[in-house]
């Protein structure tokens, strides 16, 4: 059983649009983490949301946790090449670090 | 300050024999998780390791898998006999602490082919 679903599972935009990608459960997390992934490396943190309706900014990168804290939000604007990538949520059901459970990722493309 | 360093990167087996995948944590991280990555699968948990302890290997196989944290050294996850479905990318991470919003940092990840 997957808990958590990220949508959409592949996406080709052009350079410059803005892009969101989700991740679902139904499942009550006490933390959620953003990674991203390049080939052949290890998931890098990109941020850890751990409050319900929290809001985080990482220069063009906007992370939402949902009210309930059973989804989360990933949206780019202005997307550049270097945004390409396998972008990855891990949630925690404890409250602690260990074993997260990861979603299957979205493969980001961005098109010159 | 050096990362999450795992040797080898590469590891080619044939069939029974053992892997053993090394892990060094960051320098003062003393928690040590191992995750596996199949082919087109998302990372699944394995176990988490506390310097000496093992603290939850509720991901790990029952059987030929096994994993130690020792005081002095880096964390080994090791699989006897290997068998064709054991292929694939084991990746160890470390943090400071198990508190909700520490940071984890992975290695690399070591890939494991079986033959």
């Amino acid at each position: 059983t997957q808990l958590l679903e990220q949508s959409p599972q592949f996406l080709s935009i052009q350079e410059g649009e803005n892009l969101t990608v989700y991740c679902n459960s139904s499942s009550v997390f006490s933390s959620l983490q953003w990674y991203r992934q390049e080939p052949g490396e290890g998931p890098v943190l990109l941020v850890t949301v751990v409050t319900g309706g929290e809001v985080k900014k990482l220069k063009r990168l906007t992370f939402q946790f949902g009210d309930a804290r059973k989804d989360s939000s990933l949206h780019i604007t202005a997307a550049q090449t270097g945004d390409t990538g396998l972008y990855l949520c891990a949630g925690a059901l404890g409250f602690g670090n260990e074993k997260l459970t990861f979603g299957t990722g979205t493969r980001l493309t961005i098109i010159p | 300050n050096a990362g999450v360093m795992q040797n080898p990167r590469h590891l080619v087996r044939r069939r029974g024999q053992e892997a053993r995948l090394r892990c060094s944590p960051m320098k003062g991280h003393s928690h040590v998780y191992w995750y596996r990555q199949l082919p087109e699968e998302g990372l699944k948990f394995m176990v988490y390791l506390q310097k000496e302890n093992i603290i939850d290997e509720s991901g790990m196989p029952k059987e030929r898998f096994s994993a130690e944290f020792p005081k002095e050294g880096p964390s080994i996850l090791r699989i006897q006999q290997v068998v064709r479905g054991d292929s694939a990318a084991y990746f160890c991470a470390s943090s400071l602490s198990r508190d909700r919003g520490e940071k984890l940092f992975f290695g690399s990840g070591t890939q494991l082919s079986v033959l």
